[in-house]
């Protein structure tokens, strides 16, 4: 069975430029999370879907974030304009509807913003 | 205060050691608990939950204290390839399934 699978896996892009980040789940997962690590800091969370709704919400940093999951499979995450501080890396995860289900994560996508 | 915190670290051990890592978080409605290992540049992956019981996966042992918001990881006759970053992770009750909050992580380095 295939992961939790980001494209791409690395993007370099100037400051004030679009960036576009994409998230395939596990098949059959409801919940599907993101998440990011900026350097020297621990990973914290960004957003929850379940299904194609926004379940939570509170970690969007600003609104040059917009998330989205239509059809409640696949999910982008768009940074537009994007500054410098949006480096890091961005970590999309999935499991399934169990309350209490642990997550998997895809292996990221590093965003470099110069 | 961060909602989770870990022993700072890092952990410097020869292989066979038996070494602990400690977690405490803040949210008393917190659940779900959970040990990640990270691995250089790679994703998190699930070593175990963490049961009220307490539970054991080979040489891994798991330990909550619901009381004082507290959990531990024990690693036994430590491997070189048990080098990674160890996260505890916590999840709240009221969501479904829910976001996980993250320690900010113990990197171990076993040596030969």
């Amino acid at each position: 069975e295939a992961g939790v699978t980001q494209f791409p896996s690395h993007s370099v892009i100037e400051k004030g430029q679009t960036v576009t980040l994409r998230c395939d789940p596990i098949s059959g997962h409801d919940n599907l999370y993101w998440y990011r690590r900026v350097m020297g800091k621990e990973i914290k969370f960004l957003l929850h879907f379940v299904k194609e709704s926004k379940q939570d919400e509170s970690g969007m940093p600003n609104n040059r974030f917009l998330a989205e999951r239509t059809g409640g499979t696949y999910s982008t995450l768009k940074v537009q304009p994007a500054e410098l501080e949006d480096s890091g890396v961005y970590f999309c995860a999935s499991s399934p509807r169990d309350r209490g289900a642990e997550a998997f994560f895809g292996q990221g996508t590093r965003l470099t913003v110069v | 205060r961060k909602e989770v915190e870990q022993d700072p670290g890092p952990f410097n051990v020869p292989e066979g050691a038996t070494v602990a890592f400690n977690c405490t978080y803040s949210n008393s409605a917190s659940q779900s608990f959970f040990w990640y290992r990270q691995d250089c540049r790679k994703e998190p992956k699930l070593l175990m939950s963490v049961y009220s019981s307490g539970n054991e996966d080979g040489r891994f042992t798991a330990q909550l204290n619901r009381a004082s918001q507290y959990i531990s990881l024990l690693i036994r006759d430590s491997k070189l390839s048990d080098s990674a970053t160890y996260l505890c992770v916590v999840k709240p009750y009221n969501t479904n399934a829910g976001k996980s909050t993250f320690g900010d992580g113990t990197t171990l380095t076993v040596k030969p």
